[in-house]
């Protein structure tokens, strides 16, 4: 089963920042935080991802509170062609190959104009 | 640099036929992962090679199910008979072996199957 708990779905204008919420209150010391999203019709894309530290790339920053049982996915200015659905997955990223996904449902974000 | 690739994009088939998907990652990168999604449920694992070893295969659903990956290239994902359940979107993901801080699977845009 999924560790993580989103919001199945939120709304935001274009323009604005989209702020999708990530509870996992069972994370283990040695487990990440990672996002994903789904385009409809495409295969999932990698956005970022975070052990403690916050974190930005070009596309969206990761801000993960202190006791790291949740973490907020930050799309600083959101466009309809962010409009996807987004997941946030914990697993330990280690020195071995296992690359093994656990996915939730995700939230669906609808960027509105 | 291409992407992960998948054939076909879409396949429709009666029950019982067989079925094959294809993927083939991108180039170097030594991880190759099957995951499924049926509708209305989450994404699922399948399995995981590493070159042309099964590294993980404890998705797989049952022994209707055969993924192969010879020469540690390219992968196929037989499904022989296929069942009405087996309906869903097959996605392949590819990743390099070491040497990358961002543990980023990188996916196809899917084979989408269809069980009549």
């Amino acid at each position: 089963d999924a560790k993580t708990t989103q919001p199945p779905s939120m709304d935001c204008a274009e323009g604005r920042a989209a702020n999708l919420p990530c509870n996992h209150s069972t994370i283990s010391g040695n487990e990440y935080v990672y996002w994903y999203r789904q385009i409809h019709s495409q295969g999932p894309q990698y956005i970022i991802h975070g052990l403690k530290n916050n974190e930005t790339n070009e596309m969206a920053s990761l801000i993960i509170t202190e006791d790291r049982k949740s973490s907020t996915l930050i799309l600083p200015h959101a466009t309809l062609r962010d409009t996807a659905v987004y997941y946030c997955i914990v697993r330990t990223f280690n020195a071995g190959n296992n690359r093994k996904l656990i996915w939730g449902l995700g939230t669906s974000l609808a960027v509105n104009p | 640099e291409a992407g992960v690739t998948q054939f076909p994009s879409h396949s429709v088939i009666e029950k019982g036929q067989t079925v094959t998907l294809r993927c083939d990652p991108i180039s170097g990168h030594d991880n190759l992962y099957w995951y499924r999604r049926v509708m209305g449920k989450e994404i699922k694992f399948l399995l995981h090679f590493v070159k042309e070893s099964k590294q993980d295969e404890s998705g797989m659903p049952n022994n209707r199910f055969l993924a192969e990956r010879t020469g540690g290239t390219y992968s196929t994902l037989k499904v022989q008979p296929a069942e009405l359940e087996d309906s869903g979107v097959y996605f392949c993901a590819s990743s390099q072996l070491t040497g990358t801080r961002t543990g980023e699977l990188f996916f196809g845009e899917g084979s989408r199957l269809t069980v009549l």
